[in-house]
């Protein structure tokens, strides 16, 4: 159990591009997903969490309007790079934890991940 | 300032020795403390969770210890493989934040047959 799927798993696309990725939790619910990059050789920083019908909350240095999130739903969660330029390139993984699951002893399950490229 | 460090950026091991990675924290009061797993490419698989109050956590071939007082956990594997090649990163669950956890940057660990 646990399973959560994010699509696309790759996209190239040209400078100005806005890019939507999807993260599915699809045996569980999850009240709040999280979205992490990651760049080559470096851990995994935290953008922003999502919750579920109401705003996302951002990290520091993280532009909302350039991140777009909208947690529609108990088991979708999408991120949208808007306008995206070369310094996005990044690999983006999501992750979600078990509703009901706050007391923080309960592990995130992570997506495979979505390798992002602006030419 | 907060710091979450993993000391060895890479370890190169002979199979069927014990693995030690270490993580030290500054600054920062974890309520639990994490060990994923992640291959290249993909995400991080959870492996184990120790909690502030316990010592010592075993899985397995794996075992966690947790120090609050030298702010350090170490993350044993033992009879390596070379299947156990990966990249393992340690992360602090926060009991202050809602939900986040911060993760250390990774020790990308190599078992040579």
């Amino acid at each position: 159990g646990a399973v959560v799927s994010q699509h696309p798993s790759r996209v190239i696309c040209k400078s100005g591009t806005s890019v939507k990725i999807e993260c599915r939790s699809l045996d569980f619910q999850a009240t709040t997903m999280f979205w992490y990059r990651q760049f080559p050789k470096q851990s995994l920083m935290l953008m922003a969490t999502s919750n579920e019908g109401s705003k996302a909350t951002y990290e520091q240095g993280v532009e909302k309007d350039k991140f777009l999130i909208n947690h529609a739903s108990l088991t979708l969660s999408t991120l949208t790079v808007t306008s995206a330029h070369p310094e996005d390139s990044s690999f983006y993984i999501c992750s979600a934890r078990r509703t009901g699951s706050r007391g923080s002893n309960q592990p995130q399950h992570f997506g495979d991940g979505t390798r992002l490229s602006i030419l | 300032s907060q710091k979450i460090e993993q000391n060895s950026e890479a370890l190169n091991i002979q199979e069927g020795k014990t693995a030690t990675l270490t993580c030290n924290y500054t600054n920062y009061s974890p309520a639990y403390l994490q060990w994923y797993r992640q291959d290249p490419g993909r995400g991080p698989v959870f492996l184990l969770l120790i909690r502030e109050n316990e010592k010592e956590k075993r899985k397995e071939r794996l075992k966690v210890t947790f120090d609050t007082t030298l702010k350090q956990s170490l993350f044993h594997i033992t009879a390596s493989q070379p299947a156990d090649s990966a990249t393992y990163l340690c992360a602090l669950d926060l009991y202050s934040s809602a939900s986040k956890i911060i993760f250390g940057s990774g020790t990308r660990l190599s078992i040579r047959p």
